[in-house]
């Protein structure tokens, strides 16, 4: 199995502030994703990468930017934190068969 | 654009019931689809797929037909047991790169 490090795995945070998750893999899989979690949305796609410095918008990519520079690493910012994006932060791999592989999470809390 | 559809939860059972979760999609190709699970506190994880109409996956107890015609792929289990009380999601992939969820549908199983 793939292995996927999320950190933090917790955060609090204030309104205003910059935040960034990471989301670290040790194998040299292609296409990194970073969904959010919310009740009665399921998981949403905000950014994916498809390769070290290639990266496209998900369906909520807003208030949100993404780098890759290397292939194992793959960061989410939250460049001004607000309260709506108080959520629960997974990151996922493609793995070779075509399905997806998720970390464990990252829950964030914008007061 | 594409979406998924599941039945709203919390679903309640008695253990040993049969369990049917159903999930319908709209989508504009011929897509791939999935159920994933998430246990209290983890990330996701797959719990079977089909890639093409009449396909039945399967996996620890657990099933979904692929139907075109009525563009569903409902996930049924013949005997629930404690330990499968979890969200289920649904999900579909129509380029093979990127996953759409459905809401999400809570189990809870009762002994």
């Amino acid at each position: 199995d793939a292995g996927i490090t999320q950190s933090p795995r917790h955060k609090v945070t204030e309104t205003g502030t910059p935040v960034t998750l990471r989301c670290h893999q040790t194998e040299n899989h292609r296409y990194m994703y970073w969904y959010r979690q919310d009740p009665g949305h399921g998981l949403r796609l905000i950014h994916y990468s498809y390769g070290v410095k290639d990266t496209d918008k998900g369906e909520v990519s807003d208030g949100y930017s993404v780098s890759r520079s290397k292939t194992e690493d793959f960061l989410l910012t939250l460049e001004s934190a607000t309260s709506s994006q108080t959520s629960v932060y997974f990151c996922a791999i493609r793995q070779a068969t075509g399905e997806l592989f998720f970390g464990e999470g990252s829950r964030l809390t914008v007061l | 654009g594409d979406s998924v559809t599941q039945m709203e939860g919390p679903v309640t059972l008695s253990e040993e019931a049969f369990l049917t979760i159903n999930c319908t999609y709209t989508a504009t190709g011929y897509p791939s689809l999935f159920w994933y699970v998430q246990y209290p506190g983890e990330g996701l994880q797959l719990l079977l797929k089909a890639t093409k109409a009449d396909d039945k996956g399967s996996n620890k107890g657990f099933e979904a037909t692929y139907r075109k015609e009525t563009t569903s792929f409902h996930l049924e289990k013949g005997s629930v047991q404690v330990s499968d009380s979890a969200v289920y999601f649904c999900a579909l992939s129509d380029d093979g790169n990127k996953l759409v969820f459905g809401a999400g549908t809570i189990l809870r199983v009762k002994s």
